[in-house]
């Protein structure tokens, strides 16, 4: 089985710098996506990490750690746009894409 | 973006009426993928496609079925909806097995009254 486990809900400041953090528990681990979604609208691709360690993309950067399970979504600079809710998703591979999402965090930007 | 395109966005049906969502690509991608979203549930995935034909079932199959006969073309279908299908339906592509990245139809609203 699977388990993702993220925080439902953060808020923080315009212009301040926010991680949300994912943990997951997964047989057959391949890599871990991270997706935005605005409310009303389908994901969108942010990253995918498959080796330990930080990969930075502008403003989102995302973490990996494979041998304790954690992921986390870096974002700098936050914009009101940055409003949205962020999804944790462990690909398992296995000769064709399996994704699996977790609840998801809504991020709330304040002035 | 990647051409994708879903239809209907929005349906409104009855208990017990057969529904079919269509998911319409124009990437040429293999892959193909249909998810419904809940709240508090996040993305589930109901089937998949791995090429024309070729289909499997995802971790919340029950009481849907898929067809894909051509590359561009994923349906999904409840024989005879109920009220807990009520739900948002996204289809998915994907190219690279490798990389995985999934792109997202705009989601598909369908009330089972």
């Amino acid at each position: 089985g699977q388990n993702i486990d993220q925080p439902t809900e953060m808020t923080a400041t315009e212009g301040a710098i926010v991680q949300i953090n994912c943990t997951y528990q997964t047989s057959g681990f391949n890599g871990l996506f991270w997706y935005q979604q605005h409310a009303g609208e389908a994901p969108t691709f942010l990253s995918y990490n498959v080796l330990d360690g930080l990969e930075e993309k502008g403003r989102f950067s995302s973490f990996l750690s494979r041998s304790k399970g954690y992921s986390y979504l870096l974002l700098k600079e936050l914009q009101m746009k940055d409003s949205a809710s962020y999804l944790c998703a462990v690909s398992r591979g296995g000769g064709y894409q399996k994704v699996t999402f977790g609840t998801g965090t809504k991020l709330q930007v304040i002035p | 973006d990647a051409g994708i395109t879903q239809s209907p966005r929005h349906k409104v049906t009855e208990t017990g009426t057969p529904v079919t969502l269509r998911c319409h690509q124009t990437e040429n991608h293999r892959y193909m993928y249909w998810y419904r979203q809940d709240p508090g549930h996040g993305l589930r995935l109901i089937h998949y496609s791995y090429g024309v034909k070729d289909t499997d079932k995802g971790e919340v199959s029950d009481g849907y079925s898929v067809s894909r006969s051509k590359t561009e073309d994923f349906l999904l279908t409840l024989e005879s909806a109920t009220s807990s299908q009520t739900s948002v339906y996204f289809c998915a592509i994907s190219g690279d097995w490798n990389t995985g990245e999934l792109f997202f139809g705009e989601g598909s609203r369908l009330t089972v009254l």
